[in-house]
C-alpha cells in the first residue's frame, strides 16, 4: 500500500539548515509528485513546494530563496533543504505524495538555539 | 497567488445536525478543488477530490459541491468522529497551491 515517511532532525539552530528526507512506497516517483506542505503549531497548512514525475520542481515564492527539494528515485526518496532557518519555520513537516491524496504522520521541527 | 477565503473559522453543531462549510476562491480554479480533514495530532486526510468526488473510503454522509467560485463542503447527520478542523485546497494555478485557513468543526 501507499506510505510516506518524514525523517530528519528534530531540533535546528537558528541560521542553519533544515535537511528532511521523504521515504515513499507504494508509488514510484517518476510517475507522481510530491509535496511538502508545513503547519505551525496550533496554526493552518501551507504548502512549502512540490518535486513533479518528471523531476521539476515549484516553491512557494516566500521560500523559493531558501528552499531546495530534490529526489533520488533509485531510492524512493525526496529531500527538502531549507536554509537560514528562523523561528517563524517550526512546524510540523509533511510529505504529501500522489497528488497529496496520502500523507505522511509528519515531522515536528522546531529552530531554536 | 489565488486566495481561497474558508468559512466559517468555528462551526458549533449537534450530532445528527447538517453543517456546510464553504471556500471562496479569488480567480477561477475550475474543479481543482479538494477537502481535507484534519484530527488533533494526526495527518490531514482526504476527503474530496475534483469538488464533488468523494475520496475512499470516506462515509457517504459526506458531499462536496460548486456554486461559481463557491465550494462547499456538506456533512449530513454530523457523527462524532467528524469533529476535526476541515481545509480546502485549490491546486488549478501553481505554483503555489493554497489552503483555506481552516474549519474547526466541534460539539455545541
Amino acid at each position: 500500500q501507499v506510505q510516506l515517511k518524514e525523517s530528519g532532525p528534530g531540533l535546528v539552530q537558528p541560521s542553519q539548515t533544515l535537511s528532511l528526507t521523504c521515504t515513499v512506497s507504494g508509488f514510484s516517483l517518476t510517475s507522481n509528485s510530491v509535496h511538502w506542505v508545513r503547519q505551525p503549531p496550533g496554526k493552518g497548512l501551507e504548502w512549502v513546494g512540490a518535486i513533479w514525475s518528471g523531476g521539476s520542481t515549484d516553491y512557494n515564492s516566500a521560500l523559493k530563496s531558501r528552499l531546495s527539494i530534490s529526489r533520488d528515485t533509485s531510492k524512493s526518496q525526496v529531500f527538502l533543504k531549507m536554509n537560514s532557518l528562523q523561528t517563524e519555520d517550526t512546524a510540523i513537516y509533511f510529505c504529501t505524495g500522489r497528488g497529496t491524496s496520502y500523507w505522511g504522520q509528519g515531522v515536528m521541527v522546531t529552530v531554536s538555539s | 497567488d489565488i486566495q481561497m477565503t474558508q468559512s466559517p473559522s468555528s462551526l458549533p453543531a449537534s450530532l445528527g445536525d447538517r453543517v456546510t462549510i464553504t471556500c471562496r476562491a479569488s480567480q477561477d480554479i475550475g474543479n481543482y478543488l479538494r477537502w481535507f480533514q484534519q484530527k488533533p495530532g494526526k495527518s490531514p486526510r482526504l476527503m474530496i477530490y475534483g469538488a464533488t468526488n468523494l475520496a475512499a473510503g470516506v462515509p457517504s454522509r459526506f458531499s462536496g459541491s460548486r456554486s461559481g467560485s463557491d465550494y462547499s463542503l456538506t456533512i449530513n447527520s454530523l457523527e462524532s468522529e467528524d469533529m476535526a478542523i476541515y481545509y480546502c485546497l485549490q491546486h488549478n494555478e501553481y505554483p503555489p497551491y493554497t489552503f483555506g485557513a481552516g474549519t474547526k468543526l466541534e460539539l455545541k
